[in-house]
């Protein structure tokens, strides 16, 4: 089945402890990003990738980094959470071509305390 | 940055009532897609439409792409309870080096009331 798999899909951290939120994908697509969804902000890009070591900037990349050393992969980092970065995170994936719509990963809902 | 505009941001209906969904930019798109979101889980894509003037139909919901591609609606005939969820729409422009880029709206919330 042609997916996106985040992981973990509930995550309580203290403020300051260095997490990972892992993202794979079966599709062979070379296009990944992530987002995050806040109540009355909608979906926001934080990072994307347009191939394997190949990362940029989306429109909320402070206190996150990414990379993409394998095509299937791209995992979220959070060096240092702090509690704003509580959120609902979407990893999702696409061939990056205006006609092709995303698919998009479970979600993963982390709380920073 | 493009912004799209979503309205309604809510919208609660009977069972079998007729809904519309607007979705509108001043930016022009390369193409417009429709999603859905169930609390607690990923968008899933409903349709894409690249054409402008372009109406796709998906059994009783009809999405139609604006003649200058800035804006699109989506029609819901004969709601269901069913329907209920958050309905996005995301606008795809070219953001150099052969990639295109997703800008989403806020949401519409619909409830379906049996």
């Amino acid at each position: 089945e042609a997916q996106v798999t985040q992981n973990p899909r509930y995550l309580i951290t203290v403020t300051g402890k260095k997490l990972t939120v892992t993202c794979s994908q079966n599709m062979n697509h070379e296009y990944m990003s992530w987002y995050r969804q806040d109540p009355g902000l909608g979906l926001r890009q934080i990072y994307y990738s347009m191939n394997v070591e190949v990362t940029d900037k989306g429109d909320v990349p402070e206190g996150y980094k990414v990379s993409r050393k394998e095509k299937r992969n791209f995992p979220l980092i959070l060096e240092s959470p702090s509690p704003n970065q509580t959120s609902l995170y979407f990893c999702a994936s696409s061939f990056g071509t205006a006609n092709y719509g995303y698919t998009f990963g479970s979600g993963t809902r982390l709380t920073v305390v | 940055t493009q912004l799209l505009e979503q309205s309604p941001q809510f919208l609660s209906i009977q069972e079998g009532e007729n809904l519309t969904v607007y979705c509108n930019s001043s930016s022009v798109f390369s193409s417009l897609q429709w999603y859905r979101q169930e609390p607690g889980e990923g968008p899933v894509l409903l349709v894409t439409v690249v054409t402008g003037g372009e109406v796709k139909k998906l059994k009783r919901l009809t999405f139609q792409f604006g003649d200058a591609r800035k804006d699109s609606s989506l029609h819901i005939t004969a709601a269901q309870p069913g329907d209920t969820g958050l309905y996005l729409c995301a606008g795809a422009a070219y953001s150099g080096a052969g990639s295109y880029q997703l800008t989403f709206g806020k949401g519409t919330k619909l409830s379906v009331i049996p």
